[in-house]
């Protein structure tokens, strides 16, 4: 039973382009959400956070938006960078236990020079 | 600030033998997980510690799997026997505490394969 689902396993974006990475997720009690991102052989560092009280959290060049009715957030990279390439793992938490993180499968960035 | 250590990064075992991963986490993290990534899937918690009692090891295989932190700090993960669906990354992470959102950081991992 896959609570969080990121449905494209990778991604290839030309540098300089927007990079949209998509999530969606089925349980109605997740209430923070989080965006992790891993290099190959290194463990998941944390990203960027949504409340699920916003829409919107910007951080830079990386934007996570929050469609609460239809359960489904995106990450936005702009402008994408080579150093972007990594697995980006969207994840999310209920309300009654933040810290409880349950994570996608992951999506694997590719930034072409 | 120094990250989170685990070792060893590596570990080749045949099914049936026993393993131990140990991690450190950062300096006064009270909060400890324990996480397996199988390939092509993300992060599953086996088991979270808060400073040296165990909050949540629902998803731990108690048949075989086991985890300790006996003085708040440290700890070890310990698989035995192994069975081929054991091979995955186990994750170390900390945060500095529990309730409310509070970022995990991890560690690099130990990349066990069974054979």
């Amino acid at each position: 039973d896959q609570q969080v689902k990121q449905n494209s396993p990778s991604l290839s974006v030309q540098e300089g382009r927007i990079s949209i990475l998509n999530c969606d997720y089925t349980n109605s009690m997740f209430d923070y959400f989080l965006w992790y991102k891993k290099y190959p052989a290194e463990g998941p560092t944390f990203l960027i956070s949504i409340s699920s009280i916003k829409d919107k959290n910007e951080d830079g060049r990386f934007t996570v938006f929050l469609n609460k009715s239809a359960k489904h957030l995106s990450l936005h990279i702009v402008p994408s960078q080579p150093g972007d390439s990594a697995v980006y793992f969207c994840a999310a938490s209920p309300k009654t236990s933040y810290d409880k993180v349950i994570f996608g499968p992951g999506t694997s960035l590719s930034v072409i020079p | 600030e120094a990250g989170v250590a685990q070792s060893p990064r590596y570990k080749i075992i045949e099914k049936r033998q026993s393993v131990a991963f140990w991690c450190n986490p950062i300096s006064g993290h009270a909060t400890l997980y324990w996480y397996q990534q199988i390939l092509g899937q993300g992060p599953k918690l086996l088991i979270q510690f808060q400073n040296n009692g165990v909050v949540d090891d629902s998803q731990l295989p108690k048949d075989r799997f086991s985890a300790e932190r006996l003085k708040g700090v440290d700890s070890t993960l310990k698989i035995q026997p192994a069975k081929l669906e054991d091979s995955a990354v186990y994750l170390c992470a900390s945060s500095l505490a529990t309730g409310g959102w509070h970022e995990q950081y991890f560690g690099p991992g130990t990349r066990l394969t069974v054979t």
